[in-house]
């Protein structure tokens, strides 16, 4: 059974930074591109980046262009998102999701921007 | 980057009624449209890849269609479980994007 586990939301002030990571089982995580996608309350779902499968290749929303890094770490099957210089709007729901088609993702870890 | 425009952004139906959600691409993106189900407080779930095909274990009253820049999502007949907001995506430019929603509800 996939299964994958955010951890690392919080309450951060605006200008601050957070790490989040999700641990993925349950299926050969260095053969699958991973994503993030966030929710702001009350909002429709955001694309925010992708990550390929050997992590030579990165992807961002315009959004969060040159703030936020993905990563990952085959031997520890963990994808991460470092966000730096946090605003307002970024506010959100962060779900982790598996492959090119997001046919699986984690539960959500909630970020709140806010002093 | 490919914007996705979705409509209705809501709607109302009864139990068995036939629902159609549309989604336009910006440009041609072939068939790499994506439908997924979100109900309140989950995370979303795939139900239509690539345009038409049905995700294992997705009920067959589930279907999509469409290719190039416009696209279809049909519950042929809608049932009280199926109450939730439908988003459209397309992975065809690596940038990918969500359709703004359709939120179906049981009139």
């Amino acid at each position: 059974e996939v299964q994958l586990v955010e951890s690392g939301g919080g309450l951060v002030q605006p200008g601050g930074s957070l790490r989040l990571s999700c641990a993925a089982s349950g299926f050969t995580f260095s053969t699958y591109a991973m994503n993030w996608v966030r929710q702001a309350p009350g909002k429709g779902l955001e694309w925010v980046s992708t990550i390929n499968p050997p992590g030579s290749s990165a992807y961002y929303a315009d959004s969060v262009k040159g703030r936020f890094t993905i990563s990952r770490d085959n031997s520890k099957n963990t994808v991460s998102l470092q966000m730096n210089s946090l605003r307002a709007e970024d506010t959100a729901v962060y779900y982790c999701a598996k492959g090119s088609l997001l046919n699986d993702w984690g539960q959500g870890t909630l970020i709140t921007v806010s002093s | 980057d490919i914007q996705m425009t979705q409509s209705p952004s809501s709607l109302s139906a009864s139990v068995g009624d036939r629902v159609t959600i549309t989604c336009q691409a910006s440009q041609d993106i072939s068939d790499y449209l994506n439908w997924y189900q979100q109900k309140p407080g989950k995370a979303p779930k795939l139900l239509i890849y690539d345009a038409s095909k049905l995700e294992t274990g997705v009920p067959s009253r589930f279907s999509g269609s469409g290719s190039g820049t416009d696209f279809t999502f049909t519950i042929s007949s809608l049932q009280p479980e199926d109450t939730a907001t439908y988003y459209c995506q397309q992975n065809d430019d690596l940038v990918y994007t969500f359709g703004q929603g359709t939120k179906v509800e049981i009139k």
